[in-house]
């Protein structure tokens, strides 16, 4: 799997846009990018995934450059509670095949009131 | 449709017991991972398993671990002899197919 690098901290007001980033300059053609959290100790949470196309669901939006290359998370009108620690992971996904995930150092994002 | 399970939440052992950890994955799935972190540190990958099948455990120690997944019944992580190194939050995550895993909220094993 390709590796990702993240900035390791962000600061994000509440109501504001939090815009995580993301490099993954050697991805291939056949890897997904997929954005997972993990709030405090819990478990880590599903957030997106996508391969080229941006795609959006009701927790956040996965804008891909056109390279692959980069990949932005955003969180539209952040809370308090998406203060956690948001991980990049990209991965290869065969149809009847699953794999693991990888995970890195992450960003851990902060919103402040 | 209830979450991926784990019990227990939390266990204590002395060094050189055994300990093992259940996972029960959500319903309809077949996938299941450990995942091991370790205090301030990320998220390891240990094993991955299909119904009575070890599919990926490049991520396990050599010695003293081992995970099942049997035909009925959850996925258990087993860990003999336990060291003080072990301590950790260990997360099982579920799957249908290939694509989203859903974790659980995790045992955090403490040994004394």
């Amino acid at each position: 799997d390709a590796k990702t690098t993240q900035p390791p901290s962000m600061d994000c007001a509440e109501g504001r846009a939090a815009n995580l980033p993301c490099n993954h300059s050697t991805i291939s053609g056949n890897e997904y990018v997929y954005w997972y959290r993990q709030i405090h100790s819990q478990g880590p949470q599903y957030i997106i995934h996508g391969l080229k196309n941006n795609e959006t669901n009701e927790m956040a939006s996965l804008i891909i450059t056109e390279d692959r290359k980069s990949s932005t998370l955003i969180l539209p009108h952040a809370t308090l509670r998406d203060t956690a620690v948001y991980y990049c992971i990209v991965r290869v996904v065969y149809t009847g095949t699953a794999s693991k995930l990888t995970f890195g150092t992450g960003t851990r994002l902060q919103v402040t009131l | 449709n209830a979450g991926v399970m784990q019990n227990p939440r939390h266990l204590v052992r002395r060094r050189g017991q055994e300990a093992r950890l259940r996972c029960s994955p959500m319903k309809g799935h077949s996938h299941v991972y450990w995942y091991r972190q370790l205090p301030e540190e990320g998220l390891k990958f240990m094993v991955y398993l299909q119904k009575e099948n070890i599919i990926d455990e490049s991520g396990m120690p050599k010695e003293r671990f081992s995970a099942e997944f049997p035909k009925e019944g959850p996925s258990i992580l087993r860990i003999q002899q336990v060291v003080r190194g072990d301590s950790a939050a260990y997360f099982c995550a579920s799957s249908p197919r290939a694509y989203e895993q859903y974790f659980g909220p995790g045992t955090r094993l403490t040994v004394t």
